[in-house]
């Protein structure tokens, strides 16, 4: 069974405060590893999708890697704007788009 | 920027009642999908639409729910009698042909009283 899951739960930095996010995940056959913000009461709002380990993205101060088990969201001296539930979600070998998600880690980052 | 736009909101209904969520994906976009978040839970797949058709559904998606794509910009959720447990906030989502990137809707809350 795909299975997605995220750590920490909650995650309080400091701003400028450098910090990582973990996705650690179970597919059977990964179509694509997928970040999105979320804000409180808002939908996901789509940062980046890997496709195979090894690959990196980045967006201003975040940057996302994967590995075969898992994917690491970088963030690199966070404001208080990047405060915000961070979701990974994984598409597994169905073509149909479905997408499994993780319980996000929620980031609170202060001034 | 391209966006997903859902309506309404915020609904209320009582229990028992039908309910019909509607959802404007982009407008080049080939896939649909609608997905629901209840309180502090995980977000989760309800079923996916292509060419038409339901192209995968999730065991949340029983008889009570459907979908439809009326015409060329509409996608919509019906729940045929609502129960207190189906309150959450339902997503619509839409993709292009190559499914890599999945743009969601912000959302309509729906509760169940």
């Amino acid at each position: 069974e795909d299975q997605v899951t995220q750590s920490p739960e909650a995650l309080r930095l400091q701003e400028g405060e450098s910090s990582s996010l973990n996705c650690s995940y179970t597919v059977s056959g990964l179509r694509g590893l997928f970040w999105y913000r979320q804000d409180p009461g808002k939908g996901p709002e789509f940062l980046f999708t890997l496709y195979s380990a090894g690959e990196e993205k980045e967006k201003e101060r975040l940057k996302a890697t994967l590995t075969k088990k898992e994917s690491f969201l970088h963030i690199t001296a966070p404001k208080p704007e990047d405060s915000a539930t961070y979701l990974c979600a994984v598409g597994g070998s169905s073509n149909t788009g479905k997408l499994i998600f993780g319980q996000g880690t929620t980031l609170q980052v202060k001034p | 920027e391209p966006e997903v736009t859902q309506t309404p909101s915020h609904q209320v209904t009582q229990m028992g009642q039908e309910v019909i969520l509607r959802c404007v994906p982009i407008s080049n976009h080939l896939y649909f999908y609608w997905y629901r978040q209840i309180l502090g839970q995980k977000v989760e797949f309800l079923v996916s639409f292509y060419n038409n058709e339901i192209s995968e559904k999730s065991e949340i998606f029983d008889d009570q729910f459907s979908v439809e794509r009326p015409d060329g910009s509409n996608f919509t959720l019906k729940i045929r009698s609502t129960k207190l447990e189906d309150s959450a906030m339902y997503f619509c989502a839409s993709s292009d042909h190559s499914g890599n990137t999945i743009y969601f809707g912000e959302g309509s809350w729906l509760t169940v009283v």
